[in-house]
């Protein structure tokens, strides 16, 4: 039981170039999410999936796509990347329903944009 | 203004001490409530959830006052293993599980 799982760890981007950040969970977890966290701010929503084939926008949409592609998987794709994208991205899965559910988080991508 | 906010500190205290972070939120309709613990360039974990009664953990108590709108933590005997960042986390939607991050207090304890 891996729990959630995010690749790369690590990956350096020119201007304009495009990846996807790739995310699963073992969990059987209904909700997923991508947040980023910057130097002295708290973790910022991106894009966030409330259960299988539906995906909304978070609080720091610009700039990035997403794909639910199944239950497990949840995918962050940067279409053309720009030096402000430059964070750590985590994925985050939860079972949802409940008040007290808890999300689990990934260990996290760190990505620099030159 | 924030939705969730905290003090970042960093607080600085012995082995040994007692500290208390708090937090304040201002969407009245939030639910439930959290602390989260993030050590430095990993990713954040549950520490404990918050509940109206109060709830304790071991060294760790938390607590939650609806009608100020603010949520502590309470860690007494602090050890060294205690340094990190705490995140003060509320839930504005069960439905969509949107959970809404405070930017953290640092904690380092110092022998």
């Amino acid at each position: 039981n891996a729990g959630v799982t995010q690749t790369p760890k690590f990956q350096v981007l020119k201007t304009g170039q495009s990846m996807t950040l790739q995310c699963a969970q073992d969990m059987n977890h209904n909700s997923m999410y991508w947040y980023r966290q910057d130097p002295g701010m708290g973790l910022r929503l991106i894009y966030y999936s409330a259960s299988e084939g539906t995906t909304d926008k978070g609080e720091v949409p610009n700039g990035y796509n997403v794909s639910r592609l199944n239950k497990r998987e949840f995918s962050l794709r940067l279409e053309s990347a720009a030096p402000s994208q430059t964070s750590v991205y985590f994925c985050a899965s939860m079972r949802q329903g409940a008040s007290t559910d808890t999300q689990y988080f990934g260990p996290g991508t760190r990505l620099t944009v030159l | 203004r924030k939705e969730v906010e905290q003090d970042p500190g960093p607080f600085n205290v012995p082995e040994g001490a007692t500290v208390a972070f708090n937090c304040t939120y201002s969407n009245s309709a939030s639910q439930s409530f959290f602390w989260y613990r993030q050590d430095c360039r990993k990713e954040p974990k549950l520490l404990m959830s918050v509940y109206s009664s109060g709830n304790e953990d071991g060294r760790f108590t938390a607590q939650l006052n609806r009608a100020s709108q603010y949520i502590s933590l309470l860690i007494r005997d602090s050890k060294l293993s205690d340094s990190a960042t705490y995140l003060c986390v509320s839930l504005g939607s069960s439905n969509t599980g949107k959970l809404i991050f405070g930017q953290g207090t640092t904690l380092q304890v110092k022998p």
